[in-house]
């Protein structure tokens, strides 16, 4: 089955600085990738997502680029700040074409970023 | 809200004790997902559905059980508690049509003592 790794577990910035989290997955058929963002207490929120067909997809301040090839993607947030802060995941999916859609999660990246 | 709900929102219970987390949805998904969240292991998949009474495992179903009898409820039963079962459940849908991805639930923050 798929298996999805994500680094680092945390990451501390400055406010205003880059901050980028990067994920592998294993199952060359996997083509969804969305990344969630969970605040302390909170449930998970989708920020973002890419398909298979797509290699960068950017909204305002955040953007993912995936790589089919080396079956790895990358979440990106330019000029960070404190309301950043919460731990993201990355996930993985064979969503259509049959196949039952059923998210594999990375174990998550805890982002601080420093005021 | 998103249209999902979780019940109860904590629970402490005895070991060896059944214990039945419930999710509710009124969005008349097909799909419906538990997952249990721990520190260092992110969210993990316990058994999903895709329809009234089609069910299946997950990643870490070993002690876990669903049932789906109406679209609407996915129930989840620790037939026996266990220690090792202390977790945050999230439940989560999806349309699988849209393509978005999953809302998912407030979560139930579960002790087991």
């Amino acid at each position: 089955g798929e298996n999805v790794e994500q680094h680092p577990s945390t990451l501390s910035v400055q406010e205003g600085d880059s901050a980028v989290i990067k994920c592998t997955y294993s199952d060359s058929a996997s083509n969804y990738f969305p990344w969630y963002k969970q605040e302390l207490g909170k449930r998970p929120q989708l920020i973002i997502d890419i398909r298979s067909n797509v290699g960068e997809k950017k909204d305002q301040r955040i953007a993912v680029t995936l790589n089919k090839t080396a079956k790895h993607f990358s979440l990106h947030i330019t000029e960070t700040q404190p309301e950043d802060s919460a731990v993201y995941f990355c996930a993985a999916d064979r969503a259509g074409g049959g196949a039952t859609n059923k998210l594999i999660f990375g174990t998550g990246t805890l982002l601080a970023v420093q005021p | 809200d998103a249209g999902i709900t979780q019940s109860p929102r904590h629970k402490v219970t005895e070991t060896g004790t059944p214990v039945t987390l419930r999710c509710h949805q009124t969005e008349n998904h097909r799909y419906m997902y538990w997952y249990r969240q721990d520190p260092g292991h992110g969210l993990r998949l316990i058994h999903y559905s895709y329809g009234v009474k089609d069910t299946d495992k997950g990643e870490v179903s070993d002690g876990y059980s669903v049932s789906r009898s109406k679209t609407e409820d996915f129930l989840l039963t620790l037939e026996s508690a266990t220690s090792s079962q202390t977790s945050v459940y999230f439940c989560a849908i999806s349309e699988q049509a849209s393509g978005r991805g999953y809302t998912f639930g407030s979560g139930t923050r579960l002790t087991v003592v």
